[in-house]
């Protein structure tokens, strides 16, 4: 598979740990952020999403908060399994007319057995 | 399968080759966009089109140049690449206008190296 050869911070976790992953994002007036996650090989997948309006959101196994006060996402992963490696991005959604996402730098997880 | 394919996979070009990457998406959304990642720094948006209107050019040098005849497809033409642009050219679809927020639906990439 292809690497996307990133110097990327990363995190290392055992299998069944839960992961957290931070995002600090730049714009206040964001009104919408995104979880993606990236495998080798890969374009990046939607994982899950947050309005500003909210604090917390969760998926299935994912829950996603949000502190506004600090511009500060996290993603948090339960029970992570070895499926669960990649390199993870957050992204805000800068107001306009069309959906114009910057992304963060990643974070590459890596889940030993 | 993601809904948006993009070709060639993978693609290598000298400085004074003209070539352009393909993407087509199947998911009946009305903007389209190109991203580059490279290993220096993260996911940069490239253009934008919306409705098939270009909104977007992030200071893109001219050596890249879009192209998107439909809100399916959408093209990057590529004349006079250096190496430094080397790197995975990402596209990605999405639905704006509707109700509430909208994800970005993105290919595999083509990954382009400039020898």
């Amino acid at each position: 598979g292809e690497s996307v050869g990133l110097h990327l911070p990363t995190l290392s976790v055992q299998e069944g740990d839960n992961s957290i992953i931070n995002c600090a994002y730049s714009n206040s007036a964001s009104d919408y952020f995104i979880w993606y996650k990236q495998e080798s090989g890969k374009g990046p997948q939607f994982i899950i999403d947050i309005r500003s309006n909210m604090d917390k959101r969760q998926g299935q196994r994912v829950t996603v908060l949000l502190n506004k006060t600090v511009k500060h996402l996290s993603l948090q992963i339960a029970a992570t399994q070895p499926g669960d490696s990649a390199v993870y991005f957050c992204a805000e959604r800068f107001s306009g007319g069309y959906n114009k996402l910057i992304f963060g730098a990643g974070t590459r997880l890596a889940v030993h057995p | 399968e993601t809904g948006v394919t993009q070709t060639p996979r993978h693609l290598v070009m000298g400085m004074t080759n003209k070539k352009s990457l393909k993407c087509e998406q199947h998911l009946g959304h009305n903007a389209m966009y190109w991203y580059k990642q490279s290993a220096k720094k993260p996911l940069e948006l490239m253009f934008v089109y919306s409705l098939e209107e270009r909104v977007e050019n992030n200071s893109v040098p001219s050596r890249f140049s879009p192209e998107c005849p439909n809100s399916s497809h959408l093209f990057l033409h590529l004349h006079t690449l250096q190496p430094e642009d080397s790197a995975l050219y990402l596209c990605a679809s999405s639905q704006v206008g509707s109700s509430g927020a909208n994800v970005l639906t993105f290919g595999a990439g083509s990954r382009l190296t400039v020898l």
